[in-house]
């Protein structure tokens, strides 16, 4: 399967600190996205970044990749309750096709 | 601008029984898929449209499962008959020509349980 996966699958912190969330990947891509789905909600898309970036922030995200291991990090700052979320990774290797990744699910305690 | 809509939000059916989806995506936008999502697990994709042909349907189970979207607007996602490992989200998801068309806007999804 070229499903990304991702680790870990649960994550617990308390309001205020930091997350991070991994994504590993089988293919040479052409970007990376991630995407949060709230409970029973639909996707939306966080930010992207592309096989030629390394590193890319917007607000309180922050996103690394690493073509060489394959990898991507998504690290939240200062959480808040609202970012209670499961969170996908997902990639593009050739169109516009997104092969998603297993999900991290994660749960702010106030 | 209205996002990707999709009735029903939910469906229950018995296996063998026929359900279908219907979507709307953003206006203007070329570009419309359709995934599962089985609990627990990542969305899958199932078929792509590019206005009213068919890009990629590779994942799609074509034993059970048509799709069609008329016009290049609307879709409407079929399954004929139903079998319970069907039970999951399905989510329609819309993106833009040109620029920016990397990104995909998701509908709620419709959650079909099958018993």
């Amino acid at each position: 399967s070229q499903q990304g996966e991702e680790d870990p699958q649960a994550l617990s912190i308390q309001e205020g600190e930091n997350a991070t969330m991994n994504c590993s990947y089988k293919t040479s891509i052409n970007n990376l996205q991630w995407y949060r789905q709230n409970s029973g909600r639909g996707l939306v898309h966080l930010i992207l970044i592309r096989s030629n970036e390394r590193e890319k922030h917007s607000g309180r995200l922050r996103v690394t990749l690493d073509t060489s291991k394959k990898s991507s990090s998504l690290l939240i700052t200062a959480s808040r309750a609202a970012d209670t979320a499961s969170y996908f990774c997902a990639y593009n290797f050739g169109n516009e096709k997104l092969t998603f990744g297993t999900g991290t699910r994660l749960t702010i305690i106030p | 601008e209205a996002g990707v809509a999709q009735s029903p939000r939910y469906k229950i059916i018995e296996k063998r029984q026929s359900v279908a989806f219907w979507c709307n995506p953003i206006s203007g936008h070329a570009t419309l898929y359709w995934y599962q999502q089985i609990l627990g697990q990542g969305p899958k994709l199932l078929i792509q449209f590019q206005n009213n042909g068919v890009v990629d349907d590779s994942q799609l189970p074509k034993d059970r499962f048509s799709a069609e979207r008329l016009k290049g607007v609307d879709s409407t996602l079929k399954i004929q008959p139903a079998k319970l490992e069907d039970s999951a989200v399905y989510l329609c998801a819309s993106s833009s020509p040109g620029q920016g068309r990397e990104t995909q806007y998701f509908g709620p999804g419709t959650r079909l349980l099958v018993l």
